[in-house]
């Protein structure tokens, strides 16, 4: 298994311009998030999706959206990129069964390193 | 709201040195307790967690130990190499709460 793959690995972009961050999943995961890590900070959630179809906001969504088409690829999308936005983005992934009694793993992807400019 | 507090680095330790990195946290039920290592230019790998009180987590020397009483998961190694360099993330999951909460990290540099 390749577990959670992204690309780019690195992207710079200009203000305004708008990209597609990629995340793929082979472990057959119901669920998916997309996180964003700033310097000397913690993870911080932006969005996440339960199930293919089904996507809903984390802490810190506003510049972002996301879908949720297939099981395994839950794509970021960022519309117009703004300084504010430059941050390393970690996609990861997890199984929640049905009666599951405790929080489960999640499973990073190796993230995407973005610089807006 | 949930959250997690972890030792501020950067912490810089001589091989074969004694580590604790200190996390404790707060929520509002029982939440898992994990460990993240990031080694540089890598994503988060699990190290290590814990799911209810009492519980000890380890993975590859680490341990740590689900405290209730004092809300706490330290991380500690008993002799850490130079390929424990990384920076180390402490984060708590509940269910009902869709994310997993992070702790700043701690950067942890071991010098030969």
């Amino acid at each position: 298994n390749a577990g959670v793959t992204q690309t780019p690995k690195f992207r710079i972009l200009k203000i305004g311009q708008s990209m597609t961050l990629q995340c793929t999943q082979d472990m057959n995961h119901n669920y998916m998030y997309w996180y964003r890590q700033d310097p000397g900070m913690g993870l911080k959630l932006i969005y996440y999706s339960v199930g293919a179809g089904i996507t809903d906001k984390g802490e810190v969504p506003n510049g972002y959206n996301v879908s949720r088409s297939t099981t395994e690829d839950f794509p970021l999308r960022l519309e117009l990129a703004a300084p504010s936005q430059t941050s390393v983005y970690f996609c990861a992934s997890s199984y929640r069964g049905p009666g599951q009694g405790v929080f489960e793993t999640q499973y990073f992807g190796p993230g995407t390193r973005l610089l807006v400019l | 709201g949930d959250s997690v507090t972890q030792m501020e680095g950067p912490v810089t330790l001589s091989e074969e040195a004694f580590l604790t990195i200190n996390c404790t946290y707060t929520a509002t039920g029982y939440p898992s307790l994990f460990w993240y290592v990031q080694y540089p230019g890598e994503g988060l790998q699990l190290l290590l967690k814990a799911t209810k009180a009492d519980d000890k987590g380890s993975n590859k020397g680490f341990e740590a130990t689900y405290r209730k009483e004092t809300t706490s998961f330290h991380l500690e190694k008993g002799s850490v190499q130079v390929s424990d360099s990384a920076v180390y993330f402490c984060a708590s999951g509940e269910l009902g709460n869709e994310k997993l909460t992070f702790g700043t990290g701690t950067r942890l540099t071991i010098i030969p």
